[in-house]
């Protein structure tokens, strides 16, 4: 079993919709939870980045941490057809393991217009 | 301010040969860490070196290494390529602290023929 399971998707939603991505894990050292985006044949772009439990909103994104649970998510609200992407959840344990990152395997979306 | 920067971005070799792939992290970062994408397996962290001595070491064989240099630009070598090999090598840079921004750079498109 993967450390961090994500459901790859794809996942193709209207204009507008709100989208939800979650990710699982299983190692309760994670501390550091955080989406990145990635287009096709680039490099991934963070999004967001959370500390522990809790919640954090950043414009049209709020990404969520559930440590209880070991369930993370990201809501896009209001998508647009630029959101299209794969979002990559990734997590890491702290102190100098903090900058070794495990991901999940990816959802592909897709906002249609 | 300069971003995450890989050379070469493309490269096409054969099986048995060896390839060396290049980055240059953010201005001011100190840690410095490799990972390879495929479509099966996802996002696999490499190592991570911080000012030139490696720290963290994921699970891929000997094969694969890597070394920093004083201005904190890294090079991982891969010998002896195999096909499977054929990846999506990428830099990320930080300042190597718990916390931190993680950034990735757009990646060294490597395929083994």
């Amino acid at each position: 079993q993967k450390e961090v399971e994500q459901d790859p998707g794809p996942l193709s939603v209207p204009e507008g919709a709100i989208v939800s991505l979650n990710c699982t894990y299983s190692n309760s050292a994670f501390q550091y939870f955080m989406w990145y985006r990635q287009y096709s044949r680039k490099g991934p772009e963070l999004l967001m980045y959370t500390y522990s439990s809790g919640n954090k909103e950043d414009g049209r994104f709020t990404a969520q941490v559930d440590k209880s649970s070991k369930y993370i998510s990201l809501f896009i609200r209001d998508s647009q057809p630029s959101d299209s992407a794969t979002y990559l959840c990734a997590m890491s344990a702290g102190n100098q393991g903090a900058q070794k990152l495990v991901f999940g395997q990816g959802t592909r979306l897709t906002i249609n217009p | 301010k300069a971003g995450v920067t890989q050379t070469p971005r493309y490269l096409i070799k054969t099986r048995g040969q060896q390839v060396t792939l290049s980055c240059s992290p953010i201005s001011g970062h100190r840690s410095v860490s490799w990972y390879q994408q495929t479509p099966g397996q996802g996002l696999q962290f490499l190592f991570e070196y911080f000012s030139e001595t490696q720290r963290n070491k994921g699970n891929f064989p000997g094969r694969f290494s890597g070394r920093q240099f004083s201005n904190s630009r890294s090079e991982m070598n891969v010998s002896t390529l195999e096909l499977g090999d054929s990846a999506l090598y990428l830099c990320a840079s930080s300042h190597g602290v718990p916390g931190n921004t993680i950034y990735f750079g757009e990646g060294s498109w490597l395929t083994v023929v």
